[in-house]
Formats: C-alpha cells, structure tokens, sequence
C-alpha cells in the first residue's frame, strides 16, 4: 500500500512568486491534514479536510494560503506570493475516519526556501 | 493555551535504556501520540495513550498520567538505528482532531 506522498520534495522560489504543493493521501482516507514546521519550532496545523470539505482552517497563516482537496483525492497548497517566512517544511498527514487510536499517516514533507 | 514541553536533545549508549519525557497543557485532550522522525524523512507513528498507563510494544514503551498531564517514551535496547527525533503530539479535539507536537527531542546513540 502507498504511503502518503508529497510533491514536490524541494521548492525554492524567490519572494513574491507562487508555489504549489500537493499531496496524495492513502487511498480510502477521508481525512487530510496540513502541517508546517519552521526552523526550529514545532509542527503546527495548517489545516483539516474531511473528504473535499474543509473542517479547520484555523491555522492557516493568512490569506496568501489557499488550499483545496477536489473530488476528496489528492490536496494542493498554494501560496501566493510568497514571502521568506514562509519558509519551512510543508507535511501533509492523513488518517481514516476518527475514532479510537486512529492514527495519522504523513509524508515526508515538502521542503520550501523562499529566498 | 497550548503547551507541549520535551527535551531539546539527548544522548545515549548503545544497548542501554533511554526515557524521553513530555509534559502538555492543553484546552482539550483525545490522546497523545509520539511519533518517530529520521532526518528528511516523514514522522512515523510509535505509539498512543489515552487512559492512564503503559503501552508496550515490543523495545518501545509509552505511559501516560492525563492527571499530571505528563507522558514518556522508553526505549530499551537501543540501537544506532533508533537515532533520531521523538515528536510528543496531543490531539485536541474541539471541533476536529488536529495534532498539536512539542519541537521533538534528537536523540542520539552511540557505541
């Protein structure tokens, strides 16, 4: 069974331009979680879907963020323009329908440099 | 607000028996999890509590007091390969069950 993939593994981009980061949870995941991690601080939530629905938005930075999850598959985030503290490594993590010990599954991570 | 406390670093021989503490206060609780992360790689679950106690699985033990809002990790029987960050999450369901992690504990092992 494939894990949860990210893509890209790498993006630098320079201030001001958009970059796009997609994830593809494991098949039959309802649920689909945006992390960030800046250097040297810990893993924060981004956000929640529930199938295509976004269930918490509540840690999104600002409105240069923009995610989205068509059809309840796969996950995009945008961000647009960039900015250099926006830089840091993007998780994304997914997990089946809540419930006890339900754990989440994440990918690797999409490593961004705003420069 | 939201507090997860746990080490930043520790160190340990090959062979022995290490304890990675964490500490949390947070609005809400639906369990702990630690997770395991080797550099440049994704977090992988280890393990999860939420009753009061120990959970055992195989060289990795976690415990749990949701009273002193305190768990630990134990490794036993390290190995080089166990080298690594361990990440403390509490999932805080108010509305959803996001994880909220402590900044993770490097660990390293040596001969």
């Amino acid at each position: 069974e494939a894990g949860v993939t990210q893509f890209p593994s790498h993006s630098v981009i320079e201030k001001g331009q958009t970059v796009t980061l997609r994830c593809d949870p494991i098949s039959g995941h309802d649920n689909l979680y945006w992390y960030r991690r800046v250097m040297g601080k810990e893993i924060k939530f981004l956000l929640h879907f529930v199938k295509e629905s976004k269930q918490d938005e509540s840690g999104m930075p600002n409105n240069r963020f923009l995610a989205e999850r068509t059809g309840g598959t796969y996950s995009t985030l945008k961000v647009q323009p960039a900015e250099l503290e926006d830089s840091g490594v993007y998780f994304c993590a997914s997990s089946q329908e809540g419930g006890y010990g339900t754990e989440a599954f994440f990918g690797q991570g999409t490593r961004l440099t705003v420069v | 607000g939201q507090n997860i406390d746990q080490p930043t670093e520790m160190t340990a021989t090959e062979g022995a028996i290490v304890q990675i503490n964490c500490t949390y206060q947070t609005s809400g609780f639906n369990g702990l999890f630690w997770y395991q992360q080797h550099a440049g790689e994704a977090p992988t679950f280890l393990s999860y509590n939420v009753l009061d106690g120990l959970e055992e699985k195989g060289r990795f033990s976690s415990f749990l007091s949701r009273s002193k809002g305190y768990s630990y990790l134990l490794l036993k029987e390290l190995q080089m390969k166990d080298s690594a960050s361990y990440l403390c999450a509490v999932r805080d369901y108010d509305n959803t069950d996001k994880l909220i992690f402590g900044t993770g504990t490097r660990l390293q092992v040596f001969p």
